[in-house]
């Protein structure tokens, strides 16, 4: 949807290493957004970008840091991966603000 | 307590059935969303509205914002609709478009 591709799809990694999710957009949206998903508490916002070099924190934003060097990908890191960290990843975007977000398929990160 | 309430959490219909999910939320809105996960795990947007009604096909979208209060209906329901529904808000008066999250319906419609 919206040509939004997040890679990879799926990761499993050890507890302390350094991951980095891509979320990759062909429609030359401004806003792009990282959520995590998980049981009990549905979608929370982890950080945000409203341009090129231009992000903000969102609700559960420690242990992660993200990037945007260009309008179409925006970077999620954890610096070291931790257990809490396991969730499903989705990234959405939009072209302004009062329009509907498009989700990407997701990526499912379990750290072991 | 949560800003975004959703309810009922699971909802299990027989095919052709009328289906209604409440969505009230506590703080002030610029817009309410709906949103449909499939079992797969996909994310679609629904509707997203800031007054009044919207109607999609057998999916109807309604709100209220002095009630604080919106409500999806699905007519003539079918197997097909059986997914998780989440209602989003945008808190008003802010200049992104951060979305506060219900946790979800549940919605299974058997045959």
């Amino acid at each position: 949807d919206a040509g939004i591709t997040q890679s990879p799809r799926h990761k499993v990694t050890e507890t302390g290493t350094p991951v980095t999710l891509r979320c990759h957009q062909t429609e030359n949206h401004r806003y792009m957004y990282w959520y995590r998903q998980d049981p009990g508490h549905g979608l929370r916002l982890i950080h945000y970008s409203y341009g090129v070099k231009d992000t903000d924190k969102g609700e559960v934003s420690d242990g992660y840091s993200v990037s945007r060097s260009k309008t179409e990908d925006f970077l999620l890191t954890l610096e070291s991966a931790t257990s809490s960290q396991t969730s499903v990843y989705f990234c959405a975007t939009h072209r302004e603000v009062n329009q509907p977000q498009h989700f990407g398929d997701g990526t499912r990160l379990s750290i072991l | 307590k949560n800003e975004v309430e959703q309810s009922p959490q699971n909802l299990t219909a027989q095919e052709g059935e009328f289906i209604t999910i409440n969505c009230s939320y506590s703080v002030g809105i610029s817009a309410l969303h709906w949103l449909q996960q499939h079992p797969g795990g996909g994310i679609v947007s629904l509707f997203m509205l800031s007054s009044g009604k919207k109607k999609h096909g057998r999916l109807i979208a309604t709100i209220n914002i002095q009630e604080k209060h919106s409500s999806l209906h699905i007519t003539a329901s079918h197997p097909r609709d059986s997914a998780v529904y989440i209602c989003a808000v945008i808190r008003g008066g802010g200049s992104q478009g951060n979305l506060i999250f219900g946790k979800g319906t549940k919605l299974s419609v058997k045959p």
